[in-house]
Protein backbone atom coordinates (compact mmCIF):
# COMPACT_ATOMS: atom_id res chain seq x y z
CA UNK A 1 0.00 0.00 0.00
CA UNK A 2 1.11 3.30 -0.96
CA UNK A 3 1.78 5.41 1.94
CA UNK A 4 1.71 9.76 1.93
CA UNK A 5 3.36 10.88 -1.60
CA UNK A 6 4.90 14.24 -1.95
CA UNK A 7 6.38 16.00 -4.99
CA UNK A 8 8.72 17.62 -5.64
CA UNK A 9 11.14 15.77 -3.20
CA UNK A 10 13.88 18.85 -3.79
CA UNK A 11 12.79 22.50 -4.95
CA UNK A 12 15.71 25.22 -4.92
CA UNK A 13 14.49 28.43 -6.61
CA UNK A 14 15.13 31.93 -5.35
CA UNK A 15 13.61 34.54 -3.60
CA UNK A 16 10.27 36.47 -4.81
CA UNK A 17 9.91 33.35 -6.79
CA UNK A 18 6.11 31.37 -6.19
CA UNK A 19 6.82 28.02 -4.51
CA UNK A 20 3.73 25.01 -5.06
CA UNK A 21 4.29 21.73 -2.88
CA UNK A 22 2.01 18.64 -3.46
CA UNK A 23 0.56 15.67 -1.20
CA UNK A 24 -1.06 13.04 -1.89
CA UNK A 25 -2.58 11.23 1.62
CA UNK A 26 -3.00 7.83 2.59
CA UNK A 27 -6.20 6.85 0.71
CA UNK A 28 -8.92 6.10 3.45
CA UNK A 29 -7.45 8.73 5.38
CA UNK A 30 -9.63 11.68 6.45
CA UNK A 31 -7.06 14.01 7.79
CA UNK A 32 -4.23 16.38 6.48
CA UNK A 33 -1.26 18.00 8.28
CA UNK A 34 1.45 19.86 6.11
CA UNK A 35 4.23 20.06 8.84
CA UNK A 36 7.95 22.35 8.53
CA UNK A 37 10.91 20.69 9.95
CA UNK A 38 14.30 23.20 10.47
CA UNK A 39 17.28 22.66 12.66
CA UNK A 40 16.50 25.02 15.17
CA UNK A 41 12.94 24.92 15.49
CA UNK A 42 12.35 21.25 14.74
CA UNK A 43 9.01 19.84 13.41
CA UNK A 44 6.25 22.42 13.64
CA UNK A 45 2.83 22.38 12.25
CA UNK A 46 1.76 24.66 9.74
CA UNK A 47 -2.19 23.52 8.82
CA UNK A 48 -4.36 21.05 9.52
CA UNK A 49 -7.68 19.48 7.00
CA UNK A 50 -10.40 17.39 8.06
CA UNK A 51 -12.17 16.01 5.24
CA UNK A 52 -10.75 18.64 2.91
CA UNK A 53 -11.95 21.47 5.01
CA UNK A 54 -9.13 23.61 6.54
CA UNK A 55 -9.25 23.59 10.49
CA UNK A 56 -6.51 24.95 11.97
CA UNK A 57 -4.08 27.45 9.80
CA UNK A 58 -2.61 29.18 12.93
CA UNK A 59 0.67 27.77 12.04
CA UNK A 60 0.89 29.66 8.96
CA UNK A 61 3.76 32.02 9.23
CA UNK A 62 2.13 34.92 7.40
CA UNK A 63 0.04 35.73 4.34
CA UNK A 64 2.85 34.29 1.87
CA UNK A 65 1.75 30.76 2.96
CA UNK A 66 -1.34 29.16 2.05
CA UNK A 67 -2.79 25.70 1.66
CA UNK A 68 -5.79 24.12 -0.50
CA UNK A 69 -7.38 20.71 -0.76
CA UNK A 70 -9.73 20.10 -3.44
CA UNK A 71 -10.08 16.46 -3.19
CA UNK A 72 -9.63 13.78 -0.61
CA UNK A 73 -6.22 12.50 -2.31
CA UNK A 74 -4.57 15.99 -3.28
CA UNK A 75 -3.39 18.89 -1.35
CA UNK A 76 -1.21 22.27 -2.05
CA UNK A 77 1.53 24.19 -0.01
CA UNK A 78 2.23 27.36 -1.83
CA UNK A 79 4.37 30.15 -0.89
CA UNK A 80 4.14 33.24 -3.18
CA UNK A 81 6.76 34.89 -2.81
CA UNK A 82 9.51 32.99 -0.83
CA UNK A 83 12.19 34.57 1.04
CA UNK A 84 15.26 32.47 2.36
CA UNK A 85 13.82 32.32 5.52
CA UNK A 86 11.41 29.62 4.10
CA UNK A 87 14.12 27.22 3.44
CA UNK A 88 13.28 24.26 5.48
CA UNK A 89 12.13 20.53 5.01
CA UNK A 90 8.12 20.28 4.72
CA UNK A 91 6.35 17.10 5.27
CA UNK A 92 2.89 16.37 4.61
CA UNK A 93 1.21 13.34 6.66
CA UNK A 94 -2.18 11.85 6.55
CA UNK A 95 -4.23 10.44 9.87
CA UNK A 96 -7.58 8.48 10.49
CA UNK A 97 -9.68 9.23 13.35
CA UNK A 98 -10.38 13.10 12.34
CA UNK A 99 -6.84 14.06 13.41
CA UNK A 100 -6.26 11.98 16.84
CA UNK A 101 -4.18 9.41 16.91
CA UNK A 102 -0.80 8.48 14.52
CA UNK A 103 -0.09 10.16 12.10
CA UNK A 104 2.09 8.98 8.66
CA UNK A 105 4.23 11.46 7.04
CA UNK A 106 5.78 11.82 3.57
CA UNK A 107 9.10 11.88 2.56
CA UNK A 108 9.40 15.82 2.67
CA UNK A 109 9.95 18.50 0.61
CA UNK A 110 13.49 20.20 0.83
CA UNK A 111 12.98 23.80 -0.20
CA UNK A 112 16.07 26.21 -0.76
CA UNK A 113 15.45 29.71 -1.31
CA UNK A 114 18.25 31.62 -2.77
CA UNK B 1 1.53 25.34 26.88
CA UNK B 2 2.75 21.81 26.14
CA UNK B 3 6.14 20.93 26.49
CA UNK B 4 8.43 18.14 25.37
CA UNK B 5 12.14 17.98 26.06
CA UNK B 6 14.13 14.98 24.95
CA UNK B 7 17.34 13.89 26.45
CA UNK B 8 20.35 13.81 25.31
CA UNK B 9 20.73 15.31 21.92
CA UNK B 10 22.91 13.23 21.34
CA UNK B 11 23.86 9.09 22.05
CA UNK B 12 26.58 6.93 20.74
CA UNK B 13 26.85 3.16 21.84
CA UNK B 14 28.69 0.25 21.10
CA UNK B 15 26.55 -2.74 19.28
CA UNK B 16 24.76 -4.59 21.97
CA UNK B 17 25.18 -1.37 24.50
CA UNK B 18 21.78 -0.95 26.19
CA UNK B 19 20.24 2.55 26.63
CA UNK B 20 17.71 4.81 27.08
CA UNK B 21 16.24 7.69 25.44
CA UNK B 22 13.76 10.67 27.23
CA UNK B 23 10.77 11.99 26.92
CA UNK B 24 9.70 14.96 29.20
CA UNK B 25 6.28 16.18 28.63
CA UNK B 26 3.85 18.75 30.08
CA UNK B 27 0.48 18.76 28.42
CA UNK B 28 -3.03 19.73 29.67
CA UNK B 29 -4.48 16.30 28.84
CA UNK B 30 -2.42 14.07 27.34
CA UNK B 31 -4.58 12.29 23.96
CA UNK B 32 -0.87 10.52 23.09
CA UNK B 33 2.13 10.55 23.28
CA UNK B 34 4.17 9.14 20.31
CA UNK B 35 7.42 7.98 19.49
CA UNK B 36 9.09 8.09 15.72
CA UNK B 37 12.27 7.11 14.13
CA UNK B 38 13.71 9.80 11.64
CA UNK B 39 16.22 8.17 8.98
CA UNK B 40 18.75 11.13 6.83
CA UNK B 41 16.52 12.73 4.31
CA UNK B 42 13.51 10.94 5.24
CA UNK B 43 10.26 11.73 6.50
CA UNK B 44 9.60 10.43 10.62
CA UNK B 45 8.70 6.79 10.80
CA UNK B 46 5.83 5.88 13.01
CA UNK B 47 7.00 3.33 15.83
CA UNK B 48 4.19 3.60 19.12
CA UNK B 49 1.44 5.17 20.90
CA UNK B 50 1.01 5.14 24.18
CA UNK B 51 -2.27 6.45 25.89
CA UNK B 52 -2.08 6.00 29.92
CA UNK B 53 1.05 5.61 32.91
CA UNK B 54 1.97 2.01 32.74
CA UNK B 55 1.50 0.92 29.50
CA UNK B 56 4.32 -0.24 27.58
CA UNK B 57 4.74 -1.26 24.11
CA UNK B 58 7.53 -3.28 22.19
CA UNK B 59 8.98 -3.64 18.14
CA UNK B 60 12.14 -5.73 17.91
CA UNK B 61 15.00 -3.86 20.38
CA UNK B 62 12.56 -1.46 20.94
CA UNK B 63 10.34 -0.82 23.89
CA UNK B 64 8.18 2.72 25.00
CA UNK B 65 7.34 3.01 28.40
CA UNK B 66 5.26 5.85 30.04
CA UNK B 67 4.70 7.71 33.00
CA UNK B 68 3.00 10.96 34.16
CA UNK B 69 5.55 13.05 33.27
CA UNK B 70 8.53 11.28 30.57
CA UNK B 71 8.26 8.45 28.48
CA UNK B 72 11.56 6.05 27.69
CA UNK B 73 12.44 4.25 24.84
CA UNK B 74 14.60 1.37 25.80
CA UNK B 75 17.10 -0.23 23.30
CA UNK B 76 18.05 -3.50 24.07
CA UNK B 77 20.83 -4.45 22.30
CA UNK B 78 21.22 -2.10 19.98
CA UNK B 79 22.50 -2.75 16.10
CA UNK B 80 23.56 0.00 13.81
CA UNK B 81 20.72 -0.49 11.60
CA UNK B 82 19.00 1.17 14.84
CA UNK B 83 21.29 4.14 14.23
CA UNK B 84 18.58 7.32 13.55
CA UNK B 85 17.11 10.29 15.50
CA UNK B 86 14.23 8.96 17.44
CA UNK B 87 11.51 12.30 18.06
CA UNK B 88 8.85 12.14 20.65
CA UNK B 89 5.40 13.80 20.40
CA UNK B 90 2.62 14.48 22.67
CA UNK B 91 -1.34 14.83 21.35
CA UNK B 92 -3.40 17.00 23.70
CA UNK B 93 -6.81 16.14 24.69
CA UNK B 94 -7.99 19.54 23.24
CA UNK B 95 -6.47 19.20 19.91
CA UNK B 96 -4.75 17.14 16.99
CA UNK B 97 -1.81 18.63 16.52
CA UNK B 98 1.64 16.77 17.28
CA UNK B 99 3.83 19.00 19.57
CA UNK B 100 7.44 17.35 19.09
CA UNK B 101 11.03 17.18 20.46
CA UNK B 102 13.60 17.86 18.90
CA UNK B 103 14.90 14.50 18.85
CA UNK B 104 17.79 12.03 19.83
CA UNK B 105 20.26 11.60 17.52
CA UNK B 106 21.53 8.15 17.81
CA UNK B 107 24.62 6.67 16.53
CA UNK B 108 25.76 2.24 16.91
CA UNK B 109 28.67 1.78 15.77
CA UNK B 110 29.78 -1.99 15.24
Amino acid sequence: DAGVIQSPRHEVTEMGQEVTLRCKPISGHNSLFWYRQTMMRGLELLIYFNNNVPIDDSGMPEDRFSAKMPNASFSTLKIQPSEPRDSAVYFCASSTHSGTGEQFFGPGTRLTVL
Amino acid sequence: EDQVTQSPEALRLQEGESSSLNCSYTVSGLRGLFWYRQDPGKGPEFLFTLYSAGEEKEKERLKATLTKKESFLHITAPKPEDSATYLCAVQANSGYALNFGKGTSLLVTP
